[in-house]
């Protein structure tokens, strides 16, 4: 069964530090992984899809890699922002090629 | 763009009743899902259908009955609402497997069990 892990769980920085959110998973038979955002009483929105022929996407200041011979991602944030705060949530495959199965998240926060 | 449509958006039950919770999409995939989402526990997977026709069982299908009425529309059916199925409840949508899209998310039912 498909488990995915993310660290820390919360996080405060300052704006303009750079940070890395963790998500590991116990399965490397997957077919993609995301990173989506969340906004307090808000649905999720998609940030970044890794493709199963993939390594890494990057969008603007966003860069997610993947490794699923060790089953790991990170997304990294550069330049961090007050409105970057929002809690970020990895998924991935609940059975190879099925629905994504998500972490706990990492709540973000960033002060001005 | 609608993307993922809910309804309704926030719903009051009492112990017992039964409601369906009904979810649209309008970017013609194939694949559509329900999860919910409790403080502590994240978002989980309640069904999946991967394509019209189909559906499976996720994490935490007790309670719960799932129709994928055609390919637009997949909905969620309480049969008899208990407090422990106090969530709030997320419908998504996206492509599967090898050719995997970004999954698009409904802004959510807030449902209250008393």
């Amino acid at each position: 069964k498909q488990e995915v892990t993310q660290i820390p769980a919360a996080l405060s920085v300052p704006e303009g530090e750079n940070l890395v959110l963790n998500c590991s998973f116990t399965d490397s038979a997957i077919y993609n992984l995301q990173w989506f955002r969340q906004d307090p009483g808000k649905g999720l929105t998609s940030l970044l899809l890794i493709q199963s022929s993939q390594r890494e996407q990057t969008s603007g200041r966003l860069n997610a890699s993947l490794d699923k011979s060790s089953g790991r991602s990170t997304l990294y944030i550069a330049a961090s922002q007050p409105g970057d705060s929002a809690t970020y949530l990895c998924a991935t495959d609940y059975q190879a090629g099925t629905a994504l199965i998500f972490g706990k998240g990492t709540t973000l926060s960033v002060s001005s | 763009n609608a993307g993922v449509t809910q309804t309704p958006k926030f719903q009051v039950l009492k112990t017992g009743q039964s409601m369906t919770l009904q979810c649209a999409q309008d970017m013609n995939h194939n694949s559509m899902y329900w999860y919910r989402q409790d403080p502590g526990m994240g978002l989980r997977l309640i069904y999946y259908s991967a394509s019209e026709g189909t559906t499976d069982k996720g994490e935490v299908p007790n309670g719960y009955n799932v129709s994928r009425l055609n390919k637009r529309e997949f909905s969620l059916r309480l049969e008899s609402a208990a407090p422990s199925q106090t969530s709030v409840y997320f419908c998504a949508s996206s492509e599967l497997g090898v050719w995997a899209t970004e999954a698009f998310f409904g802004q959510g039912t807030r449902l209250t069990v008393v």
